[in-house]
C-alpha cells in the first residue's frame, strides 16, 4: 500500500492523559499536513511541514499540542493533558512540491480520538 | 476557520439522477478543489479547477467556477449508490487547504 497511513485508527483515552498519533506519508512526498475534523464539519488545518521543518501552525494548535517530523519522513502529533473538546478525527495528508502550484493533497484514513 | 459554505448541507436523490452541490468561498484563490469523504474515513481528491478556468470535466463529474461570484458547483451525473458520501470544496495555498462545511449526499436505489 503506497498511500498515507495513520496509526492508531482509533484511540479512546481518559481526560488528562497524553496521546500520540503517527502518520506515514507517501514516500516521495516532502510536504505533510495535520488537520482536525469534528462531526459534521470540514477538516480544519492544524500544522504543515516541509521536510523536517514545521513552517506553519494554526491558532487551533494550543500549547498542549506538538507535532514533529524529525527525519522528514513520518510525523507524530502529541496531545498532552487531553480534554473532552479534543475528541475529533485527526487527519494527516501529504503532497509533493511538484504539485506545489496546486497543492493536491493525499489523505490518510485518520485517527479517531475519543476523550472520556 | 471554514472557508465558506456548501449548499445544500444535505441532499438525497435516487440512483441515476444528477446531483448538484454548490460552494462559496471568501478570499481570492489560485485554485479550488473538491474532495469526497466516505463515512468516517479520509478524504479523496476528486478534481481541481484553476482560477483561470470556468469549467472542467472528469468522468461523471463537472465542476464550474465563477470567480466574480466566488462560487463553484460540482455536478455528479447518473449518480450511483457508491457516490453516497460527504463532498467538500477546498481552497488552498502551498501550506494548507481551507475546507467548506460539506454537502452530505445520499443516493438511494
Amino acid at each position: 500500500d503506497t498511500g498515507v497511513s495513520q496509526d492508531p485508527r482509533h484511540k479512546i483515552t481518559k481526560r488528562g492523559q497524553n496521546v500520540t498519533f503517527r502518520c506515514d506519508p507517501i514516500s516521495e512526498h516532502n510536504r505533510l499536513y495535520w488537520y482536525r475534523q469534528t462531526l459534521g464539519q470540514g477538516p480544519e488545518f492544524l500544522t504543515y511541514f516541509q521536510n523536517e521543518a514545521q513552517l506553519e501552525k494554526s491558532r487551533l494548535l494550543s500549547d498542549r499540542f506538538s507535532a514533529e517530523r524529525p527525519k522528514g519522513s513520518f510525523s507524530t502529533l502529541e496531545i498532552q493533558r487531553t480534554e473532552q473538546g479534543d475528541s475529533a478525527m485527526y487527519l494527516c495528508a501529504s503532497s509533493t512540491h511538484w504539485l506545489s502550484s496546486y497543492n493536491e493533497q493525499f489523505f490518510g484514513p485518520g485517527t479517531r480520538l475519543t476523550v472520556l | 476557520s471554514q472557508q465558506g459554505e456548501e449548499d445544500p448541507q444535505a441532499l438525497s436523490i435516487q440512483e441515476g439522477e444528477n446531483a448538484t452541490m454548490n460552494c462559496s468561498y471568501k478570499t481570492s484563490i489560485n485554485n479550488l478543489q473538491w474532495y469526497r469523504q466516505n463515512s468516517g474515513r479520509g478524504l479523496v481528491h476528486l478534481i481541481l479547477i484553476r482560477s483561470n478556468e470556468r469549467e472542467k470535466h472528469s468522468g461523471r463529474l463537472r465542476v464550474t467556477l465563477d470567480t466574480s461570484k466566488k462560487s463553484s458547483s460540482l455536478l455528479i451525473t447518473a449518480s450511483r449508490a457508491a457516490d453516497t458520501a460527504s463532498y467538500f470544496c477546498a481552497t488552498g495555498t502551498a501550506s494548507k487547504l481551507t475546507f467548506g462545511t460539506g454537502t452530505r449526499l445520499q443516493v438511494t436505489l
